[in-house]
């Protein structure tokens, strides 16, 4: 599977969109970009996944850029209950395994 | 019901000691996973099972030994482990027919701490 960067740590205010972004310049063609949050003292939970097209579901949205070698994710109104670690993972079709990356600790603030 | 359970909470145990930890799942998931993680660290595979058979080992050492007893439930056997072991180990379970985009649905995990 690809390897992912992300930030190590973002900041956001409540109210506002946050943009956690990821790079994958070494994605393949038949691999997709998955995003997980893990919120303190919980496991990790599924937010989205896509391939080359811009997902949204009740969660949040993912943009793919034309070239998919980076990704980002939004959270169009971040709450406090959205301060967790949140993973990008590349992952191809069918694959079992989840192989998690440092993941981006976002913060968000009152 | 999207819950994955996972017993005991926490767990203490000298290396000497003999151990159990415990996941049930009552989705109907055919695929199921052991993590470990280290603190501040992202989760890592340990096992999958799919349709009660292993089908993924990630080379983990024989003091962990794991069991699916049936479609349910996932055990994972504690035996002669070391502080380094200390850890959270994480549950999760999964919809399985290949080449469909399942999540995985984590458990809340069990606080390992060797002494």
């Amino acid at each position: 599977d690809a390897k992912t960067t992300q930030p190590t740590s973002m900041d956001c205010a409540e109210g506002r969109a946050a943009n956690l972004p990821c790079n994958h310049s070494t994605i393949s063609g038949n691999e997709y970009v998955y995003w997980y949050r893990q919120i303190h003292s919980q496991g990790p939970q599924y937010i989205i996944h896509g391939l080359k097209n811009n997902e949204t579901n009740e969660m949040a949205s993912l943009i793919i850029t034309e070239d998919r070698k980076s990704s980002t994710l939004i959270l169009p109104h971040a709450t406090l209950r959205d301060t967790a670690v949140y993973y990008c993972i590349v992952r191809t079709l069918g694959a079992q395994k989840l192989v998690f990356g440092q993941g981006t600790r976002l913060t968000i603030n009152p | 019901d999207t819950e994955v359970t996972q017993t005991p909470k926490h767990l203490v145990m000298g290396m000497t000691n003999k151990k159990s930890l415990k996941c049930e799942q009552h989705m109907g998931h055919r695929a199921m996973y052991w993590y470990k993680q280290k603190a501040k660290k992202p989760p890592e595979l340990m096992f999958v099972y799919s349709y009660e058979k292993l089908s993924i080992n990630e080379s983990v050492p024989s003091r962990f030994s794991p069991e699916c007893p049936n479609s349910s439930l996932l055990n994972l056997h504690l035996h002669a482990l070391q502080p380094e072991d200390s850890a959270l180990y994480l549950c999760a379970s999964s919809r399985t027919p290949p080449g469909q985009h399942y999540e995985q649905y984590f458990g809340p995990g069990t606080r390992l701490t060797v002494t």
